[in-house]
Formats: structure tokens, sequence, C-alpha cells
């Protein structure tokens, strides 16, 4: 298993939509996990952080899943600017790890009228 | 505001040339800083890792003598990329880590594109 896999993709779906996109991760022993959103040319953006059993934020909703070891993120009510590359995130453990993160290979969406 | 800044934000250059890439935390000091390279239609991929005041590690696969890293102070870390070739053509972010690592901060990106 890849330390990081999300779905492939691309989701495309119109506005008002309810979309989910899962993440699975490798290291069972991950604490904390993040959604981040790219841009198309842009660095990427923290859009949320997991480090229970979820979060919401709005029309955003993320999910952890330690047994199976994944992670969703649910959009509700799509907007046209929810259009991005949502990428899944996994600190890396361990002591010579500080600050790295391992990145999915990112979830491309794109909301249409 | 912007936390981290890098410049330059895009570079063309001829292949064979070395191109210099700067990554600044402007709030803050960051000991550690990180370089992650992305591909057209691929993920973020960290390349190395800066440390103030010792010699950068590099990530499994990445060439040590042709990414060259200089973490000159507190607020500043170079790259590098020298006789770049078109294969290097990609896009350079740094990041610098926060508190106990799980906040980054990412600057905006550089892209180079090596003819």
């Amino acid at each position: 298993r890849k330390e990081v896999e999300q779905d492939p993709g691309p989701f495309n779906v119109p506005e008002g939509a309810t979309v989910a996109f899962n993440c699975t991760y490798s290291n069972s022993a991950s604490q904390s996990f993040f959604w981040y959103r790219q841009d198309c040319r842009k660095e990427p953006k923290l859009l949320m952080s997991v480090y229970s059993s979820g979060n919401e934020d709005g029309r955003f909703t993320a999910q952890l899943n330690r047994a199976s070891q994944y992670i969703s993120l649910l959009i509700r009510d799509s907007k046209l600017s929810d259009s991005a590359t949502y990428l899944c995130v996994v600190p890396r453990a361990g002591g010579t790890s500080y600050g790295k993160l391992t990145f999915g290979q990112g979830t491309i969406l794109t909301v249409h009228p | 505001g912007a936390v981290v800044s890098q410049h330059p934000s895009w570079v063309i250059c001829k292949s064979g040339t070395s191109v210099k890439i700067e990554c600044r935390s402007l709030d803050f000091q960051a000991t550690t800083m990180f370089w992650y390279r992305q591909f057209p239609k691929q993920s973020l991929m960290l390349m190395a890792t800066s440390n103030e005041g010792s010699k950068a590690t590099y990530e499994q696969g990445v060439e040590k003598d042709k990414f060259l890293i200089n973490h000159a102070s507190l607020t500043l870390s170079t790259l590098t990329v020298t006789s770049a070739h078109p294969e290097d053509s990609s896009f350079y972010i740094c990041s610098a880590p926060w508190g106990s690592g799980e906040t980054q901060y990412f600057g905006p990106g550089t892209r180079l594109l090596v003819l």
C-alpha cells in the first residue's frame, strides 16, 4: 500500500452537489491528518486538520476511520470556487521526521454551473 | 499576509546553466525548511530538508550535488539547481514548519523551465 493514496478522480459535479473524497494511509501510527487545497499553479493551502474522529467547518467535513486507516472529505453544496485539487496529507512519523509531510497524489474537483 | 516568500516566482534558463531559488520566512525564524518538487499532474514530493547550521538531508533518489541547499540564516534557505536540464523543469515549493511541525507555511512556488 502507498503511504498516502487518494481517489483518482477527476470529479465533475454541478453546483450544489455533495461530493466526497477518500484517502487511505499505510502507517497505523499516524496521529494527525490534513486536507489541503491546491489551485492551479499555486502552493497548497491548508483546508482542514483531523486529529480525532473528525472535523467540520461549514460545508466541509473530514472524518477519520483509524481501524480502516482512511480519511474522507465531504463537501456539501458545492460552489464553483471549490474547483481545485484536494490533497490528502499525512505527517511522517518518527524521530527524524519533524515537519516532513507525505502528500497524496491529489483529487481534481471541477464544479460546473 | 504571506509568511514565506520565494524568489523568483518563475525562471526560464538554458540547459546547462544553474538556477538559484530563495525561500524566506518573513515573520518568524525557521531552523528547518523543506524543498518540494511538483511535476505536472503529480503531487508534491519532498526533495530535501534544509537545516540552519548543518548540512541538508536529501530524500532517496535526490542528487545532493545537483540540488545544492544552503540555509544561510534563520530566515533564508536557497536551492540551487546546478547544470539544469529540461527534465528539471518543474514547480519548486519551499515550506517552513511552525511549532510542533504540523503547521506548515508554504512559499508561493517557483516555476522553472529549462530549455
